[in-house]
């Protein structure tokens, strides 16, 4: 059973802060990795996505991929109130049939 | 207008109904996802397809079905709807390979 594994939370951080989210992975045939923020009764959004091991940065996010750990991370820098939400990590399958999901990780940002 | 609709956004339906969700997209993309979502257990697929004549099982299907009418258009039926079908639904598209999914506004569903 191929696995997505994320710490559930909640992670709570300070408004300013940087908050990091982790994520491992159990098919080492994957290839495409991305994270997701989920408001509270809303539709998963995709925020990132990466391919290749090292850093990708978009604006205050930076996702991490290590393949060889099998993990991906996102950081959120200079974080925000309105960055509290769930956050999804999605591995493609080697096959590159289908996402697999993690149970995502609750993040509250406090003011 | 969204490029993935859903519909309708919420349902109230007594157990044993027939209700269907509707999916259509303007994406162009070829595949499209069924999921469900409940507190604690993630989204979980039920159905997906490739294209118009490739339709797979997810990983939970049983009690629903699913037709796929055109490229854009995707329905989920709950042929005899239960309590525990009650969760939000979300359908989901993406083109072919490594590319992450673009997801609906979803459909809240209460099975009473």
């Amino acid at each position: 059973q191929k696995e997505v594994e994320q710490n559930s939370g909640p992670l709570s951080v300070p408004e300013g802060a940087i908050a990091s989210l982790n994520c491992t992975y159990s098919d080492r045939g994957s290839q495409s990795f991305f994270w997701y923020r989920q408001y509270s009764g809303k539709s998963p959004e995709l925020i990132m996505s990466i391919y290749s091991n090292g850093d990708k940065e978009d604006g205050r996010f930076t996702a991490q991929l290590n393949k060889a750990s099998q993990y991906v991370s996102l950081l959120i820098r200079d974080s925000q109130p309105s960055d509290s939400a769930t956050y999804l990590c999605a591995v493609m399958a080697g096959n590159n049939r289908k996402l697999i999901w993690g149970l995502g990780t609750s993040l509250a940002v406090n003011p | 207008d969204a490029d993935v609709t859903q519909t309708p956004r919420n349902r109230i339906t007594k157990t044993g109904k027939r209700i269907m969700l509707e999916c259509s997209q303007t994406k162009g993309h070829d595949r499209m996802y069924w999921y469900r979502q409940d507190p604690g257990l993630g989204l979980r697929l039920i159905y997906y397809s490739f294209d118009v004549k490739d339709i797979n099982k997810g990983e939970i299907s049983d009690g629903y079905s699913v037709s796929r009418q055109a490229q854009a258009k995707f329905s989920l039926s709950l042929e005899s709807a239960i309590p525990n079908q009650t969760a939000l639904y979300f359908c989901a598209t993406s083109f072919t390979g490594n590319y992450g999914y673009t997801f609906g506004s979803g459909t809240r569903l209460t099975v009473v």
